[in-house]
């Protein structure tokens, strides 16, 4: 299994500012992915973090607000823009081993004041 | 687009009892079915998977069906334990890559003593 670690693991932030989450994995991983969970909801795909090309989007999801970068097959990060109590979740990273299972890292608890 | 439904949305049960969870999805061409749980404040943890080529798998308590006929699959527990309860999400692929999941809703398992 894959080794994912993610930072911060919480944050309180104020409304209107932005907020780098970080995702670092022991091995080199073709696809990596940001999902938020929203209190008490399920778990929804933000985008797909693609190396050496820009990130695929969901529906409802845009660049502007969650900037993503992927410089190697190891780390992404995933900036959370202008934000606001809505934006108020859990952002977990996720990727696909060579065993096509999905892991999840710690996710990030954001809080938005 | 992949569309998951998941049922019940809340499950108590008595210790020992079987509990099982049912999810349907609406893309035929998905093929990865996973099952995470997620105990209060952590992230989803994978407990079983089944891909498409296969009608049913086990791990010891925990079970998956798949009818890829009718487009559903089921979580089964066997001998509940209190420590089973958790949030149980399934999860289909979108389409035929198996690394981007659709998540259903949950359900809230509640295994008393």
């Amino acid at each position: 299994s894959a080794v994912i670690s993610q930072k911060p693991s919480r944050d309180i932030c104020q409304r209107g500012t932005s907020l780098t989450i970080q995702c670092q994995v022991d091995s080199q991983v073709t696809m990596m992915f940001w999902y938020r969970q929203q209190p008490g909801q399920s778990l929804t795909l933000i985008a797909t973090a693609n190396q050496g090309s820009e990130a695929t989007y969901e529906s409802g999801f845009v660049i502007d607000k969650f900037p993503i970068s992927r410089p190697n097959l190891t780390f992404s990060t995933l900036t959370v823009s202008n934000m606001s109590p809505e934006d108020s979740s859990i952002y977990l990273c996720s990727v696909g081993t060579n065993g096509n299972t999905i892991y999840f890292g710690e996710g990030s608890w954001l809080t938005v004041v | 687009g992949e569309n998951v439904e998941q049922h019940p949305s809340t499950l108590s049960v008595q210790e020992g009892d079987s509990a099982v969870i049912k999810c349907t999805y609406s893309d035929s061409a998905s093929n990865y079915f996973p099952w995470y749980k997620q105990e209060l404040g952590k992230r989803p943890q994978l407990i079983i998977d089944i891909r498409s080529n296969v009608g049913e798998k086990k791990d010891q308590r925990i079970a998956v069906t798949l009818n890829k006929t009718a487009k559903h699959f089921s979580l089964h527990i066997t001998e509940t334990q209190p420590e089973d309860s958790a949030v149980y999400f399934c999860a289909a692929s979108m389409g035929t890559g198996f690394q981007k999941l659709v998540f259903g809703t949950g359900t809230r398992l509640l295994v008393s003593p």
